[in-house]
């Protein structure tokens, strides 16, 4: 699978867009982007994928760059209960491929 | 829909004893479950994935005698941390996929803190 590339750390202020970019310049064309959030002490949780075309749902939207070596996940209005450390990660798609977690970015929600 | 379960949230135990932590999909299907450990400020770390029917396949580094797994149902799978000691304490999260969905979803435990004295 495709390594990935994040910030390690991010703040963003409480009501604001949080914008969370992950590089993954070796992505091949079958391959999907994943996000996955955990906060403290808690298992993951699930947020969006996709595969080239933007993506959004109840919790975030998902903006692939048309090379998609690139993408950012968008925490519309951040609350405070979307600190957390938040995983990009690239699978291919079928055959129960393994999720490999890398350091992930911090996200902290300032007040 | 989608929830995954596990029992025991926390369990403390004594060096030497063996201890089980069981993984449900509550409410899907799930052929496929994986089990992962965390330590403290480091990610997760794939231990190994838990087929239906089969036997586990373990992850490189990863002793199958000392974890066992088993997946009897579409719905359970089961890790027992046989011969604890307390470099075993950790935070373990199972995952599962829903069979039903054709993408990659895997949905997580609430993960279940082992201290082993």
């Amino acid at each position: 699978d495709a390594k990935t590339t994040q910030p390690p750390s991010m703040d963003c202020a409480e009501g604001r867009a949080a914008n969370l970019p992950c590089n993954h310049s070796t992505i091949s064309g079958n391959e999907y982007v994943y996000w996955y959030r955990q906060i403290h002490s808690q298992g993951p949780q699930y947020i969006i994928h996709g595969l080239k075309n933007n993506e959004t749902n109840e919790m975030a939207s998902l903006i692939i760059t048309e090379d998609r070596k690139s993408s950012t996940l968008i925490l519309p209005h951040a609350t405070l209960r979307d600190t957390a450390v938040y995983y990009c990660i690239v699978i291919k798609d079928f055959g129960n491929e393994k999720l490999t977690f890398g350091t992930g970015t911090r996200l902290t929600i300032i007040p | 829909g989608a929830v995954v379960s596990q029992h025991p949230s926390w369990v403390i135990c004594k060096s030497g004893t063996s201890v089980k932590i069981e993984c449900r999909s509550l409410d899907f299907q799930a052929t496929t479950m994986f089990w992962y450990r965390q330590f403290p400020k480091q990610s997760l770390m794939l231990m190994a994935t838990s087929n239906e029917g089969s036997k586990a396949t373990y992850e490189q580094g990863v002793e199958k005698d000392k974890f066992l797994i088993n997946h009897a149902s579409l719905t359970l799978s089961t890790l027992t941390v046989t011969s604890a000691h307390p470099e075993d304490s950790s935070f373990y999260i199972c995952s599962a996929r829903d069979q039903e969905q054709l993408q990659e979803t895997q949905y997580f435990g609430p993960g279940t803190r082992l201290l082993v004295l």
